[in-house]
């Protein structure tokens, strides 16, 4: 089956960038979103298809993807960014989304 | 506005069945493809279960494969999950959600169901 691996946890300051990263064979061949769950709260999409973002999500998320890894990049992080986000995408193959492990971003 | 919200959730012994309902708010079900994720206490988000915008395709994780049903009533806008022979490991927060694109983006999420199996 197909898997997608994100590190458990990334901390930055507020006012810095912070990049999460998303790693799975082939993924330059499939299309990647990014989910942000804040406690206690339902998953809302910030990235799809790479690198859109949905209409209301700031200009400061962005996708992309090099290699065998897609990168979730927030820049000019601020407190209220402080969540879990998750990798996903469809694997044709299999007929099946596939999440990745999540990442906990921590704001210092 | 564009809403979804799940019911159904509620404490069950292993071995049995819940029948969870998501209702839709300010657009067709049958319009979208959608899909069933759920969430164990303190892990990850799981994706379950698939239903095509025609009603003919449907898709399961292999966790839930031939105890789960995804299904669609067209005229109340309720999309459904009959969850047979429930297992502990079925315990869980289960999330409907919208996909959309050629490649299922999740645009919108209910707020989530709680379905506890416990003897």
């Amino acid at each position: 089956s197909y898997v997608l691996t994100q590190p458990p946890s990334v901390s930055v300051a507020p006012g810095q960038t912070a990049r999460i990263s998303c790693g799975g064979n082939y993924i330059a061949t499939k299309s990647v979103h990014w989910n942000q769950q804040k406690p206690g709260q339902a998953p809302v999409l910030v990235v799809y298809n790479d690198d859109d973002r949905p209409s209301g999500i700031p200009e400061r998320f962005s996708g992309s993807k090099s290699g065998n890894t897609a990168t979730l990049t927030i820049s000019r992080v601020e407190a209220g960014d402080e969540a879990d986000y998750y990798c996903q995408v469809w694997d044709g193959n299999s007929d099946v989304v596939v999440f990745g492990g999540g990442t906990k971003l921590t704001v210092l | 506005e564009v809403l979804l919200e799940e019911s159904g959730g509620g404490l069950e012994q292993p071995g049995g069945s819940l029948r969870l309902s998501c209702a839709a708010s300010g657009f067709t079900l049958s319009s979208y493809d959608m899909n069933w994720v759920r969430q164990a206490p303190g892990k990850g988000l799981e994706w379950i279960s698939y239903l095509k915008s025609s009603g003919r395709t449907r898709y399961y994780a292999d966790s839930v494969e031939g105890r789960f049903t995804i299904s669609r009533d067209n005229a109340k806008n309720l999309l459904y999950l009959q969850m047979d022979s429930l297992r502990v490991e079925d315990t869980a927060v289960y999330y409907c959600a919208r996909g959309v694109g050629n490649y299922d983006a999740l645009d919108v999420w209910g707020r989530g169901t709680t379905v506890t199996v416990s003897s």
